[in-house]
């Protein structure tokens, strides 16, 4: 199975902040990654797919890159509404693998 | 509108059976190969089931392999998962997912319902 391993595990950070998150994969993944966002007893929403194409509907604020084995996740200027749990998807190959996850908190 | 809303979940004794449903609303049901990911209480995601959109092909986690189904009923729009032999382990809210495009890019997910696995 291929390991994804994501940092950090959690951050606190204040509005207006720039925010990133990284997800290794333990062999490449070409751009077969998908980042979520999960909000307390909700569905989780994707926000990005092929590791830098925005879902439809979520802000420009949101962006990915990355390829092979290395993947971020930035949130160029952190809205309260952002304040949630962040996981990767890796859906290159059976099984998919999720990140560990980063709980975003406020400072 | 796109909607997944899971149910069948609750309190089942160890060993004991449990079977989910997911209905979904607002696409082409039989287009899309669909999954179960669970996420135990406090904790992260972890990818259970999926199935074809025609329903011939499943694929199964290691962890549930011989004991969890997976099935669909594309005439009435539902997906299932018959949960046997359960753990406490297994306890957790089960998701049912969307893929859009090959078997595992999910990008739409259901609230979820939560399964209790305790004596």
């Amino acid at each position: 199975d291929i390991q994804m391993t994501q940092s950090p595990s959690s951050l606190s950070a204040s509005v207006g902040d720039r925010v990133t998150i990284t997800c290794r994969a333990s062999q490449g993944i070409r751009n077969d990654l998908g980042w979520y966002q999960q909000k307390p007893g909700k569905a989780p929403k994707r926000l990005i797919y092929a590791a830098s194409s925005l879902q439809s509907g979520v802000p420009s604020r949101f962006s990915g890159s990355g390829s092979g084995t290395e993947f971020t996740l930035t949130i160029s200027s952190l809205q309260p509404e952002d304040f949630a749990t962040y996981y990767c998807l890796q859906d290159n190959s059976y099984p998919p693998t999720f990140g560990q996850g980063t709980k975003v908190e406020i400072k | 509108e796109v909607q997944l809303v899971e149910s069948g979940g609750g309190l089942v004794q160890p060993e004991g059976s449990l079977r989910l449903s997911c209905a979904a609303s607002g696409f082409s049901f039989s287009s899309y190969a669909m999954s179960w990911v669970r996420q135990a209480p406090g904790k992260g995601l972890e990818w259970v089931s999926g199935i074809g959109g025609g329903g011939g092909s499943t694929y199964y986690a290691d962890s549930v392999k011989g004991r969890f189904t997976i099935s669909r009923d594309n005439s009435k729009n539902t997906l299932h998962l018959q949960m046997n032999s359960l753990r406490a382990e297994d306890t957790a809210v089960y998701h049912c997912a969307r893929a859009v495009s090959g078997w595992f890019d999910f990008d739409f997910w259901g609230q979820g319902t939560l399964v209790t696995v305790s004596s």
